[in-house]
């Protein structure tokens, strides 16, 4: 069965920072994954979609890495904003649904 | 972009009542839609998949005669749960495949909470 873990849980950084989340996996035979971000109460905002024959993908400030065979993916933001601040949540997609991760809890300080 | 909407966005409902939730997709025809229910502080769950047409397929552990899945069209799921319980206060998210491809859609969530 596929287990997502993110961490750290929680991440509090100030503004300006750069900071890395991490996502791994425990069934490398993934097709995609894909990171979320979800703002208090709200739905989820897709940010970036690796498929499994991709290393990485550029957003913006945002830069997504996948390594399937150790069963990671590093979510990177560059020069952090308080309005980063919110979940990033971190999904396998084996089959058509997705197995999410809980998400990591940021935090940006002006 | 695909837009996928969720009707309505918050909910207060008493003990005992059965509660309707609409997902919709805006611009775009989906087969399967996919129902989610997230906890505070806990990561999505996946709760049923919805194929038009045909029977919702249920995950482990949830009762498929306490929420009701109808899936009548190619751009309208719904999601009723039954006899509500302060239990099944939740945020409940849907998603949709459309266009062909592997990705989907997420609605915005709706808000249950249950007195």
């Amino acid at each position: 069965k596929q287990e997502v873990t993110q961490i750290p849980a929680a991440l509090s950084v100030p503004e300006g920072e750069n900071l890395v989340l991490n996502c791994s996996f425990t069934d490398s035979a993934i097709y995609n994954l894909q990171w979320f971000r979800q703002d208090p109460g709200k739905g989820l905002t897709s940010l970036l979609l690796i498929q499994s024959s991709q290393r990485e993908q550029t957003s913006g400030r945002l830069n997504a890495s996948l390594d399937k065979s150790s069963g990671r993916s590093t979510l990177y933001i560059a020069a952090s904003q308080p309005g980063d601040s919110a979940t990033y949540l971190c999904a396998v997609i084996m089959n058509t649904p997705l197995v999410f991760g809980k998400g990591t809890r940021l935090s940006v300080i002006a | 972009g695909a837009v996928v909407s969720q009707h309505p966005s918050r909910v207060i409902c008493k003990s005992g009542t059965s509660v309707k939730i609409e997902c919709r997709s805006l611009d775009f025809q989906a087969t399967t839609m996919f129902w989610y229910r997230q906890f505070p502080k806990q990561s999505l769950m996946l709760m049923a998949t919805s194929n038009e047409g045909s029977k919702a397929t249920y995950e482990q552990g949830v009762e498929k005669d306490k929420f009701l899945i109808n899936h009548a069209s190619l751009t309208l799921s719904t999601l009723t749960v039954t006899s509500a319980h302060p239990e099944d206060s939740s945020f409940y998210i849907c998603s949709a495949l459309g266009g062909g491809t592997d990705t989907q859609y997420f609605g915005p969530g709706t808000r249950l909470t249950v007195l």
